[in-house]
């Protein structure tokens, strides 16, 4: 069973950083791109950054690019979301999004549960 | 990296079918045929229902079919059922080498 669980949010004032991290199991991580969506409180889904298979090729939302940096350590399982320069409008549940092939241009299949980043002074 | 358009809503009665609309440009829905569609329930993650414009992932309802013409994809719901109440939001890739998503629409079982 594919298990996608996301961790490091929280509470961050304006211009701080945080990391989010995903922790993958019941599939072969390394075979697989992943992405990054978010979904502000009570809105729609936001596509915010996909990562292919061997960190090769990677993708970023117009909003995000320049502050956010996606990456993977495959050894460990592992997809990560560094969040610098963190605005208001960056408040939003972060869902790990695994696609359903190698690269960043295959659909995503399955979800997290999300991690929750509220940015406010 | 404008949001693709969905209606705010539809609405329909159980056992009738409904079609929820999404368009973009020729540099996402026009240009590839990967246009996804899924499917959330309220305080839930967003599950797959359709990808690559019409297939279906295992275990998702034949009652679920998806389609595209030019700029527009569309999914449709056949004998609708209270448990299809959710919002839908479409995806696609793009000329930029991104995902975009839809606004979403929300679905009322009447």
């Amino acid at each position: 069973e594919v298990q996608l669980v996301e961790s490091g949010g929280g509470l961050v004032q304006p211009g701080r950083s945080l990391r989010l991290s995903c922790a993958a199991s019941g599939f072969t991580f390394d075979d697989y791109a992943m992405h990054w969506v978010r979904q502000a409180p009570g809105k729609g889904l936001e596509w915010v950054s996909g990562i292919s298979w061997n960190s090769g090729s990677i993708g970023y939302a117009d909003s995000v690019k320049g502050r956010f940096t996606i990456s993977r350590d495959n050894a460990k399982n592992s997809l990560y979301l560094q969040m610098n320069s963190l605005r208001d409008e960056d408040t939003a549940l972060y869902y790990c999004a695994k696609a359903d092939s190698t690269g960043i241009i295959y659909p995503i299949d399955y979800w997290g549960q999300g991690s929750l980043v509220t940015v406010s002074s | 990296q404008s949001a693709l358009t969905q209606p705010a809503s539809v609405s329909g009665s159980p056992g009738q079918s409904i079609t929820i609309s999404c368009t973009g440009t020729s540099s996402d829905v026009g240009g590839y045929n990967f246009v996804s569609w899924y499917q959330q329930h309220p305080g839930k993650a967003p599950k797959l229902m359709i990808f690559d414009v019409s297939n279906r992932p295992s275990g998702v309802s034949n009652r679920f079919s998806g389609s595209k013409s030019v700029n527009t994809a569309s999914l449709t719901i056949s004998g609708l059922q209270a448990e299809d109440e959710a919002h839908y939001y479409c995806s696609s890739y793009t000329s930029s080498s991104t995902w975009v998503f839809g606004g979403g629409t929300k679905l009322t079982v009447l």
